[in-house]
């Protein structure tokens, strides 16, 4: 069955430091969405990626979605304090119904 | 974006008794679904309640220990019957956005602990 597997499970960084989290999928994806998910809160829609090679970029954060639509990335650049949480992707697979979550990665940032 | 209220937001259950959780959306949706987050896990779909159809659950979970109800296009519920420890968690609801039938935004959750 569809897999979507999320590296790393954590990450600590210092505040002003980049953050990457990478998923990866074992089959390939019509689409994939990131969602962040603070301490205490529910998942948050960020964003969506739909084309092969696709980058979009919201202020410090740039999304990748890979040439072959198997695997995606979330970049942070200059983490912030209020970049802690847990970011999770989620993607379907062509031909599938149900939307698949990555594990997560949940990211500290230290001031 | 939708914006979605559930009830309760937490709730202490004694084993053996059940709960029911309600899930209210702002405008109308046409696919609802209902999650299972255990603390610092991920998203397990319990099953997706789309209005005037029963659920579809996915393995591992049943309706006569998860019964939904979709009477409209703006509520759901999800009951939790027979409680045991194991069913402590945090329940999600989630609706799909219109357009992009992919994307989902979530409820805030209801903490439920079994004792």
């Amino acid at each position: 069955g569809q897999q979507v597997m999320q590296i790393p499970q954590y990450q600590h960084v210092q505040e002003g430091e980049d953050f990457t989290t990478y998923c990866n999928s074992s089959t390939t994806l019509s689409n994939i969405q990131w969602y962040k998910q603070r301490p205490g809160g529910h998942p948050v829609f960020l964003i969506q990626l739909v084309k092969s090679g696709e980058v979009k970029k919201q202020k410090r954060l740039t999304f990748q979605f890979g040439e072959a639509k198997k695997n995606s990335s979330l970049h942070i650049t200059a983490t912030q304090t209020t970049d802690v949480g847990t970011y999770f992707c989620a993607g379907r697979n062509t031909g599938g119904f149900k939307t698949i979550f990555g594990a997560g990665t949940r990211l500290f940032v230290k001031a | 974006s939708a914006v979605i209220s559930q009830k309760p937001s937490r709730d202490i259950c004694q084993r053996g008794t059940s709960l029911t959780i309600q899930c209210q959306v702002d405008s109308q949706v046409t696919m609802m679904f209902w999650y299972r987050q255990q603390p610092g896990q991920s998203l397990t779909l319990i099953a997706t309640a789309n209005q005037g159809s029963e659920a579809t659950y996915e393995s591992g979970f049943v309706i006569d220990k998860f019964p939904i109800s979709r009477p409209n296009l703006t509520f759901s519920t999800l009951t939790v019957s027979n409680m045991s420890p194991e069913d402590s968690s945090i329940y999600l609801c989630s609706v799909a956005d219109l357009i992009s039938t992919d994307t989902q935004y979530f409820g805030p959750g209801t903490r439920l602990t079994v004792l």
